[in-house]
């Protein structure tokens, strides 16, 4: 089957770095996607990534490994405004999007 | 402003009663979509349209139906079909015409709680 593993919960300080990881194991791989979901809203779009390596968007960075089926978020200078579920989703081979579960991020002061 | 806007954003229904939720987009978009959120979950797939006139089933379609008669427009009815429809109903568009088109706009959702 098709899997997608985050953490559940994470907590950091405010102004700190934090990465939150997500490892997939899908049929074929066509782009992996992170987006932002605050409490009772709408996701928000982050980042995508098709190539291996780091793409850098302001504060945030997201990272993808093809041959270990892995990629990460990371968020620095953190803000109290950050505090959010973060979704991973991979593009599977029939350009299908397979979501993770989401990590819930809370910043503490 | 353009956007997604959906309605209600908290509905209440008792067993056996249709309910429809609105989506509507001024974005104008080809594509949107219909997912399901539960908690530990991952956003899970109801029903898509590429274009007007026209949508297809997505992973968990069984007791869900939808129309496409506008393009700023797909309403999704939770049938008494539906066994377990207590969730979060999140509607999304795109500039393309599937998934793979890239970045998915989302309506704030709407949450239906089954009495």
């Amino acid at each position: 089957g098709q899997n997608i593993d985050q953490p559940t919960e994470m907590t950091a300080t405010e102004g700190a770095i934090v990465q939150i990881n997500c490892t997939y194991q899908t049929s074929g791989f066509n782009g992996l996607f992170w987006y932002q979901q605050h409490a009772g809203e709408a996701p928000t779009f982050l980042s995508y990534n098709v190539l291996d390596g780091l793409e850098e968007k302001g504060r945030f960075s997201s990272f993808l490994s093809r041959s270990k089926g892995y990629s990460y978020l990371l968020l620095k200078e953190l803000q109290m405004k950050d505090s959010a579920s973060y979704l991973c989703a991979v593009l599977d081979s029939n350009y299908q999007l397979i979501w993770g579960a989401g990590t819930k991020l809370i910043i503490k002061p | 402003d353009g956007g997604i806007t959906q309605s209600p954003k908290y509905l209440f229904r008792k067993e056996g009663q249709n309910v429809t939720l609105s989506c509507e987009q001024n974005l104008n978009h080809d594509a949107m979509y219909w997912y399901r959120q539960d908690p530990g979950q991952g956003l899970r797939l109801i029903y898509y349209s590429q274009i007007v006139n026209d949508f297809q089933k997505g992973d968990i379609a069984e007791g869900y139906s939808v129309s496409r008669e506008k393009k700023e427009s797909f309403p999704l009815t939770v049938t008494s079909a539906q066994k377990n429809p207590t969730a979060f109903y999140l509607c999304a568009s795109s500039t393309g015409t599937s998934e793979a088109s890239g970045e998915l706009f989302f309506g704030e959702g709407s949450r239906l709680t089954v009495l």
